[in-house]
């Protein structure tokens, strides 16, 4: 796949267990977070965002965590399927300048 | 389908010469992003346009160059390539005023 070989930290979990990927973002000014999934083969697809007033927000099967104090964001899916596996992509947003991406955690589902 | 058109969608070429990358928003966005993704940097910001206008500049080498067509279409243009820019290269949009981008499927580019 197109995102295959990017040197990124790895995360496993059994199908049916819930995942948590975690982020550390840089910048304070930050007001706006996306977490983005990328497929093999596919450009990155918004998941799910958070406002900097938020401490959490809860989408289908997914939860993003934000805390601010120490500039953290998470993201909780439920019951992981074969279908997550994927690489995931925290960027922040601080209104100035495009968005910045984390690194990246690979999601492995293991069957 | 996410709206963003982008191609090719691979593109083999050797060191010296020069590619064009071409990208179609979605339709109502302005704003087109071109990142590129490697191995060892994740998704790095290139260049951003508005409405046919630079709006922002990122880590883009001067061997690189984009612009963005009345029709609102960018091309992203690198010249004088090197082994180490292959990688893969994707155009996003995003509505005025909108964070949220849209991801094409990306061009990956291989220097040989």
């Amino acid at each position: 796949g197109e995102s295959v070989g990017l040197h990124l930290p790895t995360l496993s979990v059994q199908e049916g267990d819930n995942s948590i990927i975690n982020c550390a973002y840089s910048n304070s000014a930050s007001d706006y977070f996306i977490w983005y999934k990328q497929e093999s083969g596919k450009g990155p697809q918004f998941i799910i965002d958070i406002r900097s007033n938020m401490d959490k927000r809860q989408g289908q099967r997914v939860t993003v965590l934000l805390n601010k104090t120490v500039k953290h964001l998470s993201l909780q899916i439920a019951a992981t399927q074969p279908g997550d596996s994927a690489v995931y992509f925290c960027a922040e947003d601080s209104g100035n300048t495009p968005l910045v991406f984390g690194k990246g955690t690979r999601l492995s589902v293991i069957a | 389908d996410s709206g963003v058109t982008q191609t090719p969608k691979h593109l083999i070429t050797a060191t010296g010469q020069r590619v064009t990358l071409r990208c179609s928003p979605r339709s109502g966005d302005l704003s087109v992003y071109w990142y590129q993704q490697s191995l060892d940097q994740g998704l790095q910001f290139l260049i951003q346009y508005y409405n046919g206008e630079e709006r922002a500049k990122g880590n883009i080498l001067e061997r690189f160059s984009a612009q963005q067509f009345p029709d609102l279409h960018s091309e992203l243009n690198l010249s004088s390539l090197e082994l180490g820019d292959s990688a893969l290269y994707f155009c996003a949009s995003s509505a005025p005023r909108g964070v949220r981008y849209t991801f094409g499927s990306g061009t990956r580019l291989t220097v040989v």
